[in-house]
């Protein structure tokens, strides 16, 4: 069974600095996704990671991919309060004609002005 | 606009009856899915559909039923069998085999 595992599950920093959120999972994959959820709301989709050293950057977020360590890492340069929101990986959990999303618990990220 | 509607957006079920979500999308994706998220955690796959008139049990879809009688549409019935259904439900969609996917606004169930 694919497990997806987030760490840190809670994240408070200041605005201005820089730090990193990390994607573990169990089994063998190649697609990873990145999402955003604001409170309340939905899933708003940020990165999608398809092969191994796979980089994506969308202004202050900056995704990769390492499918032989099975980690991916999202990194927030300078945050700003804009930021704030919980940050979940996705992994393709491959199989014959089961392909399938598994989430993992998400980041809940608060940028303190 | 394309996107991904789901109705209500609010809903409050009594004991024991069935209550069903609505879920429609007009981005012609092939597979549609419903997720469960309680407070403070991350999504749960109920049920998937890959096309029409087919659909796959997630990993939590006991007290759950699905249909997928048209590409556009794929409801949600949260049956009497289902023990602690409140929570707030996200529908989405994507291209098959697995490609993005998009998800709506969600409908918060609560159970009075």
């Amino acid at each position: 069974e694919l497990k997806v595992e987030q760490n840190p599950l809670f994240l408070s920093m200041q605005e201005g600095k820089n730090y990193t959120i990390y994607c573990n999972y169990s089994t063998t994959s190649d697609r990873l996704y990145w999402y955003r959820q604001d409170p309340g709301k939905s899933l708003e989709s940020l990165f999608v990671l398809l092969s191994n050293g796979a980089v994506k950057q969308e202004g202050r977020l900056m995704a990769s991919l390492d499918t032989k360590a099975r980690l991916s890492t999202l990194h927030i340069t300078a945050a700003v309060h804009d930021l704030s929101a919980t940050y979940f990986c996705a992994v393709v959990q491959e199989g014959v004609g089961n392909e399938k999303l598994t989430f993992g618990t998400g980041t809940r990220l608060t940028i303190i002005p | 606009d394309g996107g991904i509607t789901q109705s209500p957006k609010y809903l409050f079920r009594k004991e024991g009856q069935n209550v069903t979500l609505s879920c429609e999308q007009n981005l012609n994706h092939d597979a549609m899915y419903w997720y469960r998220q309680d407070p403070g955690q991350g999504l749960r796959l109920i049920y998937y559909s890959q096309i029409v008139n087919d659909f796959q049990k997630g990993d939590i879809a006991e007290g759950y039923s699905v249909s997928r009688e048209k590409k556009e549409s794929f409801p949600l019935t949260v049956t009497s069998a289902q023990k602690n259904p409140t929570a707030f439900y996200l529908c989405a969609s994507s291209m098959w085999p697995v490609d993005t996917q998009y998800f709506g606004p969600g409908t918060r169930l609560t159970v009075l």
